[in-house]
């Protein structure tokens, strides 16, 4: 089955820096990636998918990267800000089917301000 | 948003109590999940129901009994559970195989289960 890791475990940034989350996985037959939020207590929320047709998709301040060659996938955050904080998961899934989705162990980012 | 709702939302429960987790969605999905999220480890996926229909069960101790009466509900029923069970226990919908969106999850708020 599809493996996802998802470094680093946690990451501090100052106020207005970037931020930037790795995920690589296993299965090449992958070809949706998720990202979702979790801030404390509350649920986990799409923030940002990539589909493996494209390499590069961007909402605001929020970007995801995807190198199908090396199998690899990264959430950039630019000009962080404290409510960014939060836990970041990754995810990876094929065939259409939720079902499959496999999740990263996530990242705990704390912005200091 | 309460597009996936989830009670209650805190649960403490002995080893010998029964007791049930209930779910409701409001999207009109056809897809419902039930995801374990323990500290420092990746989000466990339970049981997926599919146009009602039980279509995974990831080799879960059968101390969790779903249940999925429509497209909109979904229960996790609970008896003589283990300590180490004590997580967040998270419901999740999305729109089903039939749709290339499919993918996208969408969890409720989670019930904080604690096992003593």
């Amino acid at each position: 089955g599809e493996n996802v890791e998802q470094h680093p475990s946690t990451l501090s940034v100052q106020e207005g820096d970037s931020a930037v989350i790795k995920c690589t996985y296993s299965d090449s037959a992958s070809n949706y990636f998720p990202w979702y939020k979790q801030e404390l207590g509350k649920r986990p929320q799409l923030i940002i998918d990539i589909r493996s047709n494209v390499g590069e998709k961007k909402d605001q301040r929020i970007a995801v990267t995807l190198n199908k060659t090396a199998k690899h996938f990264s959430l950039h955050i630019t000009e962080t800000q404290p409510e960014d904080s939060a836990v970041y998961f990754c995810a990876a899934s094929h065939s259409g089917s939720a079902r499959q989705l496999t999740f990263g162990s996530g990242t705990q980012l704390t912005v200091l301000p | 948003e309460t597009g996936v709702t989830q009670t209650p939302r805190h649960l403490v429960m002995g080893m010998t109590n029964k007791k049930s987790l209930k779910c409701e969605q409001h999207l009109g999905h056809n897809a419902m999940y039930w995801y374990k999220q323990s500290a420092k480890k990746p989000l466990e996926l339970m049981f997926v129901y599919n146009f009602k229909e039980q279509t995974e069960n990831n080799s879960v101790p059968s101390r969790f009994s779903p249940e999925c009466p429509n497209s909109s509900h979904l229960f996790l029923h609970l008896h003589t559970l283990q300590p180490e069970d004590s997580a967040l226990y998270l419901c999740a919908s999305s729109p089903g195989q039939s749709h290339f969106s499919g993918n996208t999850i969408y969890f409720g708020e989670g019930s904080w289960l604690t096992v003593v």
